[in-house]
């Protein structure tokens, strides 16, 4: 199947510093990418949609001045974490939409575990 | 609003034994249906999907049928595997929300030998 990877795997960093996670579909074009956040022995839960070529979405709840997200091509999505704090720490994965229709089959990264000191 | 309930876990069985996972669902319209499973390590890969009622969706010995009805999308196995342990996630997206994935909470499977 399709692969997607993230990159870095595992970041560390002060409070108060920015952050930024790669997502790239490597075998595929992905026009949408979805970023998501999961907490421990809970649920993903859905950030944002990624569209290539223009703003992402972002979901009810969540601060687009923080979570930064850039669609810079049809195989890589980028989110960065602005000014991260503490109650960021989290493990954020994304998805990448294989074809056009909305129930085409995502492929998902490996995921980013970020911690905040 | 829309959401997703599944059972549970862990659940813990012992190989060649049948295994249910429920899950049921709220939400407007049609929504089309997924499992997905994260085996230990790695990301969520997609097990199967339904997109209409009474669609049936079947992978690798699971099965899953769409009952619009009793709004559930339980998922089966009748002879599990050492490597079926994993977590399994049920999911939906709603008709009127394109591409979005909703999760439920997930549920760990634990296959002994």
């Amino acid at each position: 199947g399709a692969v997607v990877s993230q990159h870095p795997s595992r970041v560390i960093c002060k409070s108060g510093t920015s952050v930024k996670i790669e997502c790239r579909s490597l075998d595929f074009q992905a026009t949408t990418m979805f970023w998501y956040r999961q907490f421990p022995k809970q649920s993903l839960m859905l950030m944002a949609t990624s569209n290539e070529g223009s703003k992402a979405t972002y979901e009810q709840g969540v601060e687009k001045d923080k979570f930064l997200i850039n669609h810079a091509s049809l195989t890589l999505s980028t989110l960065t974490v602005t000014s991260a704090h503490p109650e960021d720490s989290s493990f954020y994965i994304c998805s990448a939409l294989e074809g056009p229709e909305s129930t085409d089959t995502q492929y998902f990264g490996p995921g980013t575990r970020l911690t905040v000191l | 609003g829309n959401s997703v309930t599944q059972m549970e876990g862990p659940v813990t069985l012992s190989e060649e034994a049948f295994l249910t996972i429920n899950c049921t669902y709220t939400a407007t319209g049609y929504p089309s249906l997924f499992w997905y499973v994260q085996y230990p390590g790695e990301g969520l890969q997609l097990l199967l999907k339904a997109t209409k009622a009474d669609d049936k969706g079947s992978n690798k010995g699971f099965e899953a049928t769409y009952r619009k009805e009793t709004t559930s999308f339980h998922l089966e196995k009748g002879s599990v595997q050492v490597s079926d342990s994993a977590v399994y996630f049920c999911a939906l997206i709603p008709s009127d929300s394109w591409g979005k994935l909703q999760f439920g909470a997930g549920t760990q499977v634990v296959v002994t030998p």
